[in-house]
């Protein structure tokens, strides 16, 4: 089973903070994903890879930057925290096959910004 | 446009069964996919389905109908815990996964 490890699991930042949420996936999968949950909704896709240096927009994507450095690492980035921008993080890793809508999920990262 | 669109909530009796409705538009349709979430907790993989029919996974079966954007969860022979909230995801283009707002079930005594 893939292993998708998140951190920091909580964060607490101030309003025009800087924070990093790092992503770390170890089953050689080709796809990562960030989303966002908020309370009694669904995930909201921010941004997605392919693979290393690839970056996709996702459907919420105002105020965030992601990197993936690695086939393993994907980062978010947060460069002026905001308080709608207080969630439940995912990240979440897939393969390019025909099974690619298994999503492997990192334990969730909970951002407070204040 | 694109989207995923589910009932909010759900309620059923321990024993019976559920059917967990989701209607989805999309460019390019390249599967379907079920994941049941507990509160504070990662969501967890049930069942994909791409192709048209039923697929009986005992507890779980799936429905997909491409045609009409439609595919249900059904849950047999409930129990308590199968008390959570079931998410939609539909891949589309560029390998895209977007997801409906989820259904809490609620299943009772």
């Amino acid at each position: 089973e893939a292993a998708v490890t998140q951190s920091p699991r909580n964060k607490v930042t101030v309003t025009g903070g800087n924070v990093t949420l790092s992503c770390r996936q170890t089953n050689s999968h080709n796809y990562m994903y960030w989303y966002r949950q908020d309370t009694g909704h669904g995930l909201r896709l921010i941004h997605y890879s392919y693979g290393a240096g690839n970056l996709q927009i996702g459907d919420v994507p105002d105020g965030y930057k992601a990197t993936r450095t690695t086939q393993e690492d994907f980062f978010l980035l947060l460069e002026l925290a905001s308080p709608s921008q207080t969630s439940l993080y995912f990240c979440a890793s897939s393969d390019a096959d025909n099974s690619g809508n298994t999503l492997y999920f990192g334990e969730g990262s909970r951002l407070i910004v204040v | 446009g694109q989207g995923v669109e589910q009932p909010d909530n759900l309620m059923s009796v321990e024993g019976t069964f559920a059917r967990v409705n989701c209607t989805y538009s999309t460019s390019g349709f390249n599967g379907l996919s079920w994941y049941q979430q507990r509160e504070g907790h990662a969501p967890v993989f049930l069942s994909y389905v791409v192709l048209d029919g039923l697929k009986d996974s005992g507890h779980f079966s799936t429905f997909l109908s491409r045609s009409n954007g439609y595919s249900y969860l059904l849950l047999t022979e409930l129990q308590i815990k199968d008390s959570a909230s079931y998410l939609c995801a539909v891949r589309a283009n560029n390998n895209r996964i977007f997801f409906g707002d989820g259904t809490q079930l609620v299943v009772k005594p």
